[in-house]
């Protein structure tokens, strides 16, 4: 059974303190893995999309990375702005479902 | 623009109710979604379709229904029969294949 775990649960980080998020997952084969950030009451808003192992991608202020068992979400110097969940996916070669983690809760202090 | 819009974004429903919520999107997506997020936890499939016509329960279907007659439409129907629906419901679409998930803003369903 495919799963997807978070850590840490919440995370509270000083204006410009940088830090990492993890996901770790276990799929019978990866399709895909994704990140999203959701703020309250909102739907998720799509970040990246991660295939293969060593992949990296980058957004402003955000960059993930990806190995054969865990995915990292990295925040460099980040703003008060950047506070919000941060949820990991991943999807199975067998399937078009989804699986969640449960997402870490970021605060950024100013 | 292209998006998913949900309705009602606030719903209340009194016991033995139904209420459907409505999902429409312009992605031209083959592929619809029905999630379900309580405090605290993942979000957790209720039924998803992959073409017109066709759906597949998720894994708490129980007491909840859908319909596909539109690659545009997916509305998801709360029955009585589900015991605990107060919930934020969210309605996603993609492409057939790799690739990922667009969100809509959610419903927010509570049961007085």
């Amino acid at each position: 059974e495919d799963q997807v775990t978070q850590s840490p649960e919440a995370l509270r980080l000083q204006e410009g303190e940088s830090s990492s998020l993890n996901c770790s997952y276990t799929v019978s084969g990866l399709r895909g893995l994704f990140w999203y950030r959701q703020d309250p009451g909102k739907g998720p808003e799509f970040l990246f999309t991660l295939y293969s192992a060593g992949e990296e991608k980058e957004k402003e202020r955000l960059k993930a990375t990806l190995t054969k068992k865990e995915s990292f979400l990295h925040i460099t110097a980040p703003k008060p702005e950047d506070s919000a969940t941060y949820l990991c996916a991943v999807q199975d070669n067998y399937g078009q479902n989804f699986v969640f983690g449960p997402g870490t809760r970021l605060s950024v202090l100013p | 623009d292209g998006g998913i819009t949900q309705s009602p974004k606030y719903l209340f429903r009194k016991e033995g109710q139904n209420v459907t919520l409505s999902c429409e999107q312009n992605l031209n997506h083959d592929a619809m979604y029905w999630y379900r997020q309580d405090p605290g936890q993942g979000l957790r499939l209720i039924y998803y379709s992959q073409i017109v016509n066709d759906f597949q329960k998720g894994d708490i279907a129980e007491g909840y229904s859908v319909s596909r007659e539109k690659k545009e439409s997916f509305p998801l129907t709360v029955t009585s029969a589900q015991k605990n629906p107060t919930a934020f419901y969210l309605c996603a679409s993609g492409l057939q294949g790799p690739g990922e998930l667009f969100f809509g803003e959610g419903s927010r369903l509570t049961v007085l």
